[in-house]
């Protein structure tokens, strides 16, 4: 049983699209978290959520702590943003969901 | 400006091997972190260390062990290298007060690629 589920596990867009990535947990939080990570394997942090929304550049994060949902957008997205996306949550404890895979083609 | 070094982006070792993977931060935080990564199981904490010479469980612990001699330096053993930790893993920080087990504005090492032969 998986504490944290995103979806999809794998995403292909072309340059331009605007990009979804959801989501789920199950258990109770105090934040969670956007991370992205490149090839070569390095992490950085996105977002920090609590409630409502944030918005840095092209990435838009919201979270909906009653259906216990959050959701990372892109606009117009760009080859650069290959990556994959992790969403972490911290409860008693942290917990990580397995990534989406997102690849932009030129 | 790297904040979190991990000496090595790739190591390959043989089975029953002693091997040390080393991260350092320079940002002087509290609690450091170490995880490993699969496909399909994501990150998963082994040990974490929210002070100097002190060290907690994380997940999955079994076959590894830490020191934490200096607050800079966390450092993860395999006593005896098998093929099944052959992963990614990867070292973390935060700062203080932000609790154990990874808390707001941790900050990731670039993880260390092991093979084990």
């Amino acid at each position: 049983k998986n504490e944290v589920e995103q979806s999809p596990q794998n995403l292909t867009a072309q340059e331009g699209e605007f990009i979804t990535i959801n989501c789920s947990y199950s258990v109770g939080i105090s934040a969670l978290h956007w991370l992205q990570q490149h090839p070569g394997g390095g992490i950085v942090s996105l977002f920090m959520l609590s409630s409502g929304k944030k918005k840095h550049g092209r990435l838009i994060a919201t979270i909906n702590i009653q259906e216990k949902h959050s959701s990372l957008h892109i606009t117009a997205s760009h080859p650069r943003d290959s990556a994959v996306y992790i969403c972490a949550v911290r409860g008693n404890q942290f917990y990580f969901g397995t990534g989406t895979s997102l690849t932009v083609i030129p | 400006d790297v904040k979190v070094t991990q000496s090595s982006r790739y190591l390959v070792k043989r089975t029953g091997e002693k091997v040390f993977l080393e991260c350092v931060q320079d940002m002087d935080h509290e609690n450091m972190f170490w995880y490993r990564q699969d496909p399909g199981l994501g990150l998963r904490l082994i040990y974490f260390s929210y002070d100097v010479k002190m060290k907690e469980k994380g997940d999955i612990p079994e076959g590894y062990s830490v020191s934490r001699e200096k607050k800079e330096r966390f450092s993860l053993i395999l006593e005896s290298a098998s093929t099944n930790q052959t992963s990614m893993y990867l070292c973390a920080s935060s700062g203080p007060g932000q609790g154990a087990r990874g808390v707001d504005g941790y900050t990731f090492g670039s993880g260390t690629r092991l093979t084990v032969v």
